[in-house]
């Protein structure tokens, strides 16, 4: 079955900092991997796919078959990053999500 | 546009009563997806909807968990007899297709007590 695992609950940065949030996966075929962030008082949405590979709000996040991670990086954190970030999976032949338990992300000014 | 919304908000449960949680997908919107989110956890897939065919209800934790999609738009998500453990928030989501971007409502948090 597939898995997603965000190893860190908490994650704490100070403004214009590096930031890099952390998610490995197991999956035996090639699935989609996904960002979805959760600001406070907000609806869950979508940060980026890496079928995209796109950046937004600077964002970025590669996909490593080989180490099987899906990594969030941001070179200059803000403030307005804070939030709540979840990794997401979605098998090829299937349309459910499976989510990891997420990362709270401050930014400290 | 609008998006997904979902009522009620919150709800509150005295345990063994039947819950119904709705929801309404964005319009045109084929696909439909229910989850479950206990606290301090990421959401866990229920069940989805394409159109009015439940397609995989794998997900639902026990047969007290029903849902329906009857016309293809407005689903309920039922409860019965509910139980502590079913204290969470539930998320609704739809998409264009199977395969596009999943768009969240606010989700519904149940208090069973």
């Amino acid at each position: 079955a597939q898995r997603v695992t965000q190893p860190e609950k908490l994650l704490s940065v100070f403004k214009g900092a590096p930031v890099e949030l952390k998610c490995n996966y197991s999956y035996s075929g090639s699935p989609e991997l996904f960002w979805y962030v959760q600001y406070s008082r907000q609806r869950l949405q979508l940060l980026l796919r890496h079928i995209s590979r796109e950046s937004i709000k600077g964002f970025t996040a590669d996909l490593n078959k080989g180490e099987t991670s899906f990594h969030l990086k941001k070179p200059f954190a803000q403030e307005e990053d804070s939030a709540m970030y979840y990794c997401a999976l979605r098998e090829t032949s299937g349309s459910r999500l499976t989510f990891g338990e997420g990362t709270q992300l401050t930014v400290n000014p | 546009g609008a998006g997904v919304s979902q009522s009620p908000r919150y709800k509150v449960a005295k345990r063994g009563q039947d819950v119904a949680l709705r929801c309404d997908p964005i319009s045109g919107h084929v696909s439909l997806f229910w989850y479950q989110q206990a606290l301090g956890q990421g959401p866990e897939f229920l069940t989805y909807f394409q159109n009015e065919a439940q397609l995989d209800k794998s997900g639902l934790p026990s047969d007290r968990f029903f849902a329906e999609r009857p016309e293809g738009s407005v689903s309920t998500l039922k409860i019965q007899r509910t139980q502590q453990e079913d204290s969470a928030v539930y998320l609704c989501a739809s998409s264009k297709t199977g395969g596009e971007t999943q768009y969240f409502g606010p989700g519904t948090r149940l208090l069973v007590l």
